[in-house]
């Protein structure tokens, strides 16, 4: 079946604006997640959902980062007033339940350039 | 603090060669260690996870609670395994915290 999907692959963007990164996680999955992968970094954590509600914002950088998610499924990530060390991949995963026991799914991720 | 270190940022082998490719974590609680794989222009993906005790692609890994180590082990290295490995501990609310990462070259 199709796996996790996230667009647009590549977003090329001035500093100062706003970007929309869109999730779309496995049809049934009810945990879906955002990772930031930054040049000479590992994969850092962002936000974690459980349905709609989101119990661990800690990984969000800044209060220009949020994210939502509705109806259970897709998921966006809004970067406002972008800064060119937002500059980075961000992943999404998706997986059907919580714990360890549950493997995390990965989209392809969303290149931000920030120029 | 929850933190995954991967000290070595390439690895360089030849083909038929033993890899052993390092980690280590720092968690306060009882760990749940993974390792995940990202080959050239794929998605990153699971490759073994030490609750299952699996051998993956003749991968291994054992978790050592004393050292706090999670390393990754082949006793003969293919071509097809050059990639990225990122080791990844399981944080106290599902989050994955991963390590630095470390890219894998196997010569022929």
């Amino acid at each position: 079946g199709a796996g996790v999907s996230q667009s647009p692959s590549n977003k090329v963007t001035e500093k100062g604006k706003d970007v929309e990164l869109r999730c779309d996680p496995i049809s049934g999955h009810t945990a879906l997640y955002w990772y930031r992968q930054s040049l000479g970094q590992g994969l850092e954590f962002l936000i974690y959902f459980q349905g709609n509600s989101a119990p661990d914002k800690s990984g969000l950088p800044s209060d220009r980062f949020s994210a939502e998610r509705t109806g259970g499924s897709v998921s966006t990530l809004t970067i406002q007033r972008t800064q060119q060390e937002d500059s980075a991949v961000y992943l999404c995963a998706s997986s059907t339940g919580t714990g360890g026991y549950y493997e995390q799914y990965f989209g392809p991720g969303t290149r931000l350039t920030v120029t | 603090a929850q933190r995954v270190t991967q000290p070595e940022k390439l690895l360089s082998v030849f083909k038929g060669a033993p890899v052993e490719l390092k980690c280590n974590y720092s968690y306060s609680g009882s760990p749940e260690l993974f390792w995940y794989v990202q080959y050239s222009r794929q998605r990153l993906q699971l490759l073994l996870r030490h609750i299952s005790r699996e051998s993956i692609k003749g991968f291994t890994a054992d978790l050592n609670k004393g050292e706090t180590s999670f390393h990754l082990k082949k006793p003969f290295a293919q071509e097809e395994d050059s990639a990225m490995y990122y080791c990844a501990l399981r944080g106290n609310t599902d989050k994955l915290i991963f390590g630095t990462g470390t890219r894998l070259q196997v010569f022929p």
